[in-house]
């Protein structure tokens, strides 16, 4: 059964960097997609971007290109998110979500992690 | 970028009752690449309907999707008390993927 498990909650101060985890397991990693979706207090669902399990072109949207950095590491099948120059409107629960293919709806989704940006 | 517009933003709403929740497109979106989500207090979203129409696994047929291009509609024919939530549209036609801003189901 695929699975995706993200780390823990983050604390973190303005200006500072953020590296987020995923680990996705259950099914060929090379050939699935990460997407990472972000959802501050009361908005909507946000995606940042996504990337292939070989690590490849991974495509950001454009708010976050400049700051955001998706990288994979097959060996232990895990995603990782970097967001730099961080400030308080990164405040959010960031979801790590697994799909098969490039255009697919987002069917499995990971638990979330909290990150709050205080100083 | 395509903008989700979801309407209406809060519906009150009592068990048993039919409600019709709506998106719309700011620019044309395949029906393909258009589904829908539930999200509950302090949990990950949930895909319910992808394809426009077609329910996800394990999703009850109360819950049904329709529209096409720029309008599409979320339909739950009898509300259970466990609906009760938050639902939100989404294209992943055209990058970047983008979401509706939700309409809360309350009672």
């Amino acid at each position: 059964q695929a699975q995706v498990v993200q780390s823990g909650a983050e604390v973190k101060k303005p200006g500072a960097s953020l590296k987020l985890s995923c680990n996705v397991s259950g099914e060929t990693f090379s050939d699935a997609y990460t997407h990472w979706v972000r959802q501050a207090p009361g908005q909507r669902l946000e995606w940042m971007g996504l990337i292939n399990g070989g690590g490849d072109a991974p495509n950001y949207a454009p708010k976050f290109r400049g700051r955001v950095t998706m990288t994979t590491d097959s060996s232990t099948t895990t995603v990782y998110l970097d967001l730099s120059s961080l400030r308080s409107e990164d405040t959010a629960v960031y979801y790590c979500v697994k799909t098969r293919n490039y255009y697919d709806s987002f069917a499995m989704w990971g638990q979330g992690t909290v990150v709050t940006v205080s100083s | 970028e395509i903008f989700l517009t979801q309407s209406p933003a809060t519906l009150s709403v009592s068990p048993g009752e039919r409600v019709t929740l709506s998106c719309r497109a700011s620019q044309y979106v395949a029906s393909a690449y258009f589904a829908w989500y539930q999200q509950k207090p302090g949990q990950a979203p949930r895909l319910l309907i992808y394809g426009a129409s077609a329910r996800a696994s394990g999703v009850p047929d109360r819950f049904s999707g329709s529209g096409s291009e720029t309008d599409f509609t979320l339909t739950i024919s009898s509300l259970e008390p466990e609906d009760f939530a938050v639902y939100s549209c989404q294209q992943h036609e055209s990058a970047p993927f983008t979401f509706g801003q939700g309409t809360k189901l309350e009672i």
